[in-house]
């Protein structure tokens, strides 16, 4: 079992609906993190967030939306997806920014978004 | 952000050691090393990490090389459940840090 809770497992949506991914820890990280995994591809950083505050945002368009509003809890809201969107979206908290050299990070199981 | 390469599969057989290379070539002088794998259906999992010195965990031992050019990943006795893909991954200790690169990985297959 893994530390980091995400939910839903599964998420079917069409282009035009509004939905959330969410993720929980409470292991008292300061860091957390969405990435995004394409079918047969290694995960590709989308957001950190460092002290409930964003830290780093790699160019993700607008339609993905992230939110944390407290330091268990981050939100990833969707609107107007693309079927390109389908994907493995997983959630990562680590002890806080500028110690994960030499702390690692702890990842949930992830959240399979169909995007129809 | 430094670079890793990897094989992209390697197979082995239950019960015997295996030996995960990787090499980084542009490694700087406060990159730590770590190793996630990740198993089918499943978020990627730490495995172990080092600076310069060689580790061990409960999980698998870390062999640096001396010039800190390549790493090791060895998994002492493989079992059914190690089959995943094993990504090694730098990480900057200072600046940088929080944007944890994944490569491609080597897929591990091990065989009954």
């Amino acid at each position: 079992d893994t530390e980091v809770t995400q939910t839903p497992k599964h998420l079917v949506m069409g282009m035009t609906n509004k939905k959330s991914l969410k993720c929980e820890q409470h292991m008292g990280h300061r860091a957390m993190y969405w990435y995004k995994q394409k079918a047969k591809k290694p995960p590709e950083l989308m957001f950190v967030y460092s002290y409930e505050k964003l830290s780093i945002n790699e160019s993700v368009p607008s339609r993905f939306s992230p939110e944390c509003p407290n330091s268990s809890l981050l939100n990833l809201h969707l609107h107007a997806l693309q079927p390109e969107d389908s994907a493995l979206y997983l959630c990562a908290s680590s002890l806080q920014m500028g110690l994960t050299g030499n702390s690692p990070l702890h990842f949930g199981n992830g959240t399979r978004l169909t995007v129809t | 952000d430094a670079k890793t390469t990897q094989p992209n599969s390697m197979e082995s057989n239950e019960e015997e050691p295996v030996h995960l290379p990787c090499n980084h070539s542009t490694i700087s002088g406060t990159d730590y090393i770590h190793w996630y794998r990740q198993l089918p259906s499943q978020g990627p999992e730490y495995v172990i990490h080092g600076l310069t010195s060689n580790v061990n965990n409960r999980m698998a031992s870390l062999a640096i090389a001396e010039d800190r050019k390549s790493s090791t990943l060895i998994l002492h006795r493989a079992t059914l459940r190690d089959a995943a893909v094993y990504y090694c991954i730098l990480v900057p200790s200072q600046g940088g840090s929080e944007k944890l690169v994944f490569g491609k990985g080597t897929k591990l297959t091990v065989n009954p």
